[in-house]
């Protein structure tokens, strides 16, 4: 079974401080792995996709990068307004065919104050 | 009107009553999912269309049916919901590929259900 798991759950930063998120997956096959942010009561907005391990990509402030076990979203000089909750998920490779499932993890909560 | 939208945005309804969710997606998008995001818990995959086909369902009770009359819109009706399926409901579309695809998201439906 597919499995993602985020870490830290929430993170609190100062404006300017920048860190890490974590997302470690366990998948028989990947296909990709992606990035969302998602603002309170609001759906999922589309940040990267990744495919292989060794694979970078840039938004801005954030970077996502991708090895074999797990993703890292860096976030460089954040702003108050990158406060969100980052959600990673994983989508399988299918001996069925299926390429649409995707497995999420919980979320990161991030806070950046002014 | 653009990306993938949904209505309405709110719904209070009682155990009793039927409502019905509706999304429509202007991205030429040829798969559609609905999802439940209830707090703490991860994204659940309910109904997937693929091709205007239900090719996934996953466990979901039957006091929810989904319709897809075509690619653009897709409808989930509800019938003698429980308060624990007060949730939000987030609908989403892609362009289902042999290879990884990206999904896109509207903005929901927050469900309650008294």
């Amino acid at each position: 079974e597919d499995q993602v798991t985020q870490s830290p759950e929430a993170l609190r930063l100062q404006e300017g401080e920048s860190s890490s998120l974590n997302c470690s997956y366990t998948v028989s096959g990947l296909r990709g792995l992606f990035w969302y942010r998602q603002d309170p009561g609001k759906g999922p907005e589309f940040l990267f996709t990744l495919y292989s391990a060794g694979e970078e990509k840039e938004k801005e402030r954030l970077k996502a990068t991708l090895t074999k076990k797990e993703s890292f979203l860096h976030i460089t000089a954040p702003k108050p307004e990158d406060s969100a909750t980052y959600l990673c998920a994983v989508q399988a490779a299918d001996s069925g065919g299926s390429n649409y499932k995707l497995t999420f993890g919980k979320g990161t909560l991030l806070t950046v104050n002014p | 009107e653009t990306g993938v939208t949904q209505t309405p945005r709110h719904l209070v309804m009682g155990m009793t009553n039927k409502k019905s969710l509706k999304c429509e997606q202007h991205l030429g998008h040829n798969a559609m999912y609905w999802y439940k995001q209830s707090a703490k818990k991860p994204l659940e995959l309910m109904f997937v269309y693929s091709l205007e086909e239900r090719v996934e369902n996953n466990s979901v009770p039957s006091r929810f049916s989904p319709e897809c009359p075509n690619s653009s819109h897709l409808f989930l009706h509800l019938h003698t919901l429980q308060p624990e399926d007060s949730a939000l409901y987030l609908c989403a579309s892609s362009q289902v590929r042999t290879y990884s695809d990206t999904q896109y998201f509207g903005p929901g439906t927050r469900l309650t259900v008294l």
